[in-house]
């Protein structure tokens, strides 16, 4: 089955600890993205890619980092820098410059502090 | 800079009742819109999207949504709802050419026996 897989569904991080969340996509899509929703808020894009090895910065990136070396995978660092990094985090993907672009979402990975 | 307003935080439905849930966009560009839902721990799913062509679209699970360019709104509905459609329910807008989206704070959809 195609889709969008994440792991794991719910990550711990001590104080000072860096942690990362994994997204796989085996729908051949180009472009990835990770959000971070917090109750109330919607989501926030915090990065984005749309091709292997180049990425940009979203709404919310400080605190975070990430890497695209493979089209099928996009994962996302939360580092010690990020001083509230309990929320739910959400990867998604899309055909880029299709003319109906349309993101798919994953499960998402809930972080939670010790 | 868009924006995606979604007026109501929670509304409650009685089963079988019609429901509305409200967008209203700010974007420059001609707008692409999308209608999603999230279950509580689960990823979002697409219900439904407009790019172009008629106004009123169709999605799953029985939903449709119409734009209204002169009131910049994208309005989901259903004519009768169910228990399960008990979520939470979130509005996006994009652009040709921009591939990110801007999300509203979403609508919570309480549903009545």
């Amino acid at each position: 089955d195609g889709g969008i897989t994440q792991s794991p569904k719910y990550l711990f991080r001590k104080e000072g600890q860096n942690v990362t969340l994994s997204c796989e996509q085996n729908l051949n899509h180009d472009a990835m993205y990770w959000y971070r929703q917090d109750p109330g808020q919607g989501l926030r894009l915090i990065y984005y890619s749309q091709i292997v090895n180049d990425f940009q910065k979203g709404d919310i990136a400080e605190g975070y980092s990430v890497s695209r070396e493979k089209k099928e995978s996009f994962p996302l660092t939360v580092t010690s820098a990020q001083k509230n990094p309990t929320a739910f985090y959400l990867c998604a993907s899309s055909i880029w410059r299709d003319t109906q672009e349309t993101q798919y979402f994953g499960p998402g990975t809930r972080l939670l502090v010790l | 800079a868009q924006s995606v307003t979604q007026p109501d935080i929670h509304i409650t439905v009685s089963e079988g009742a019609s429901l509305e849930l409200r967008c209203n966009y700010s974007y420059g560009a001609t707008p692409y819109l999308f209608w999603y839902v999230q279950s509580p721990g689960q990823g979002l799913q697409l219900l439904l999207k407009y790019f172009s062509g008629d106004t009123l679209v169709q999605g799953i699970k029985g939903f449709e949504a119409e734009f209204k360019r002169s009131q910049s709104s994208f309005n989901l509905r259903k004519p009768s709802v169910h228990w399960s459609d008990a979520a939470e329910y979130f509005c996006a807008v994009g652009a040709v050419g921009y591939s990110t989206l801007t999300f509203g704070k979403g609508t919570m959809l309480l549903v009545s026996p």
